[in-house]
């Protein structure tokens, strides 16, 4: 699977939206970027994933460029309660694979 | 809620025993993952089983195994415990192939003394 790179760290202030950066410059034509994100100690929770198109649920916005070379996670609104890591990963979805996680991004979202 | 359910939350033991953890997959998932967390290391994948066979192997120990019964749900067995084996074990469950992501349990915590 490609590897990702993100910022050790990030802050954003409550009620302004949280943009979250993940490079994967070698990522492969069947590879999906997946955002998970993990609050103290708790199981990673499943944010959003994307092939190519930008894809948008309840919890989050994912932008890819059309190279695919980097995507952004967006929470449009953060809370006090979007504190936490936030893991972006890139997966080859033919075999069903394991999640390979890297260090992250500690997002501090702050009053 | 992720639908995974993993059993005990705590676990304090002593070096050298042998432990139990459980998982219970989302219904319908057949594929199940463990996962280590140590504090001073990331997330690191242990071992993968589908429909009750062995997957995908990662950075597991010799002194570790698991399994995946009929019903589906899974057990991962720690032994020879050691003070370095303390961390938490994350359980997630996906259904097999395809883009589905995988969802994790909120973890059993195993601390050695």
């Amino acid at each position: 699977d490609a590897k990702t790179t993100q910022p050790t760290s990030m802050d954003c202030a409550e009620g302004r939206a949280a943009n979250l950066p993940c490079n994967h410059s070698t990522i492969s034509g069947n590879e999906y970027v997946y955002w998970y994100r993990q609050i103290h100690s708790q199981g990673p929770q499943y944010i959003i994933h994307g092939l190519k198109n930008n894809e948008t649920n309840e919890m989050a916005s994912l932008i890819i460029t059309e190279d695919r070379k980097s995507s952004t996670l967006i929470l449009p609104h953060a809370t006090l309660r979007d504190t936490a890591v936030y893991y972006c990963i890139v997966r080859d979805n033919n075999a069903g694979n394991m999640l390979t996680f890297g260090g992250g991004t500690r997002l501090m979202v702050k009053p | 809620d992720s639908g995974v359910t993993q059993t005990p939350k705590h676990l304090i033991t002593a070096t050298g025993q042998r432990v139990t953890l459980r998982c219970s997959p989302r219904s319908g998932d057949l594929s199940v993952y463990w996962y280590q967390q140590s504090l001073d290391q990331g997330l690191q994948f242990l071992i993968q089983y589908y429909n009750g066979e062995e997957r995908a192997k990662g950075n597991i120990l010799e002194r570790f195994s698991a399994q995946q019964f009929p019903d589906l749900h899974s057990e991962l067995n720690l032994s020879s415990l050691e003070l370095g084996d303390s961390a938490l074990y994350f359980c997630a469950s996906s259904p097999w192939g395809g883009n589905s992501p995988l969802h994790f349990g909120n973890g059993t915590r195993l601390t050695v003394t």
